[in-house]
């Protein structure tokens, strides 16, 4: 079975500095989809960034960019310029070949940024 | 693009009694649409997954028959939690997701308060 994990609950980063944050995966597909998504206060579920396994290249977003790494089963997203209003729970998730549509989340990361 | 609303954003009932979330799909079509339970400081838990036209597709451990999800139309899921109970209690989300895409995109919640 497939399983998601972020090892670090929470993290701090000083305002316009540069924070990464982990997520490693299992999966015996080699064909499927990894997010990372943003839930701030409001509890409203952002989408921050996607990547396609099948694609070598890291996504980037502006100042979120990701460091993919398939064969570690390893997907960080590193936040750089980080602004107060990056302050969230961030959650890695995996979704599996075309044609499934579940998500397995990891249980997330806490992200402080400090003025 | 990819709005989900959802509605009510809060509700308080009375144990014993249902209440009805909605979930819509503002600007594309929603193929699949998923109902999840956050828990306090933890990750989404998927509930069910339900498709147009179709009957929803309940994880392990959920009761069916207390958790009423319709899916009518490509635009509309209904969460029916029936005969509310305190323990009912939570934040509710939703997501959908469009025809040929890899990326669920999340409604703002409703909290429901069950005394």
């Amino acid at each position: 079975a497939q399983t998601v994990t972020q090892s670090q609950p929470e993290m701090s980063v000083q305002e316009a500095e540069t924070v990464t944050l982990s997520c490693t995966y299992d999966t015996s597909e080699s064909d499927y989809y990894l997010f990372w998504y943003k839930q701030p206060p409001s509890r409203q579920m952002i989408l921050v960034i996607r990547q396609e396994a099948y694609k070598q290249q890291n996504a980037t977003e502006n100042r979120f960019s990701v460091n993919f790494q398939k064969a570690a089963k390893s997907f960080s997203l590193k936040i750089s310029d980080s602004q107060l209003g990056d302050a969230a729970m961030y959650f890695c998730a995996y979704r599996g070949p075309p044609g499934t549509y579940k998500y397995i989340f990891g249980t997330g990361t806490r992200l402080k940024v400090l003025a | 693009g990819a709005v989900v609303s959802q509605h009510p954003s809060r509700v308080i009932c009375k144990s014993g009694t249902s209440v009805k979330i909605e979930c819509r799909s503002l600007d594309f079509q929603a193929t699949t649409m998923f109902w999840y339970r956050q828990f306090p400081k933890k990750s989404l838990m998927l509930m069910a997954t339900s498709n147009e036209g179709s009957k929803a597709t309940y994880e392990q451990g959920v009761e069916k028959d207390k958790f009423l999800i319709n899916h009518a139309s490509l635009t509309l899921s209904t969460l029916t939690v029936t005969s509310a109970h305190p323990e009912d209690s939570s934040f509710y989300i939703c997501s959908a997701i469009g025809r040929g895409s890899e990326t669920q995109y999340f409604g703002p919640g409703t909290r429901l308060l069950v005394l």
